[in-house]
């Protein structure tokens, strides 16, 4: 079963305008960490913003913000006043349980911010 | 603090030769992990290192996939007798400590082609 489903594979927004990327998530532990990242063109995965699963309020860093919906089990990324730099694909990654290191990634949304 | 390098950024190949591809984690931090990802898809875990110590691996990793972190710092990822499936982007990441809100910092990826 996917543990992260991203379902939306491409989305466009107006420069300037805000846009919201979906993940939602499967995961039966009650302690986990949810991450977005940002891969441009050039290939390199850049940390955007964490939400752990016991924070009582939603992330938030500079234009990224991430709302957290635990009972829906969803994470979703919000951007405020795109720019163009914005286009890049996003991707939504877990961890769960304390005992791994590793994330579990969503197969990611491809954003285009147009001007 | 430099970032994660990864070395080298490109590699093509003749399908059956070995390659080996080298990571560099932000000094200092005691976490390494390789991840692989193909073309669409989100990045899968493939194996992760803290310290010398390798803790766990996917099964995505099979035999003819090796990773060492000798001395606790940089890493190398081995492919034996390379096969034209393992064409994809294999990106490292490091961190310091763990837990939830552990972030992982990415490097720029190697490109593997295995014609």
């Amino acid at each position: 079963a996917q543990k992260i489903t991203q379902t939306q594979p491409g989305m466009f927004v107006q420069e300037k305008e805000a846009v919201t990327l979906d993940c939602t998530y499967d995961t039966s532990d009650p302690s986990y960490g949810l991450f977005w990242y940002k891969q441009p063109s050039s290939g390199e995965m850049i940390f955007l913003i964490y939400q752990g699963s016991y924070d009582q309020q939603n992330a938030t860093e500079g234009r990224y913000s991430l709302n957290f919906q635990k009972a829906r089990k969803s994470a979703n990324l919000v951007i405020s006043a795109s720019q163009l730099g914005d286009s890049a694909m996003y991707f939504c990654a877990m961890r769960e349980g304390p005992g791994t290191g590793k994330l579990i990634f969503g197969q990611g949304t491809t954003l285009q911010v147009k001007p | 603090d430099t970032g994660v390098s990864q070395n080298p950024r490109h590699k093509i190949t003749k399908r059956g030769q070995n390659v080996t591809f080298r990571c560099d984690p932000i000094s200092e931090h005691n976490r390494l992990y390789w991840y692989r990802q193909t073309l669409g898809q989100g990045p899968e875990f493939l194996t992760y290192f803290q310290n010398e110590a390798q803790l766990e691996k996917s099964r995505l990793l099979s035999d003819r996939f090796s990773a060492e972190r000798p001395k606790g710092s940089f890493s190398t990822l081995e492919i034996q007798r390379t096969e034209q499936g393992d064409s994809a982007m294999y990106l490292c990441a490091s961190s310091s400590g763990g837990g939830f809100q552990e972030t992982q910092y990415f490097g720029p990826g190697t490109r593997l082609l295995v014609l």
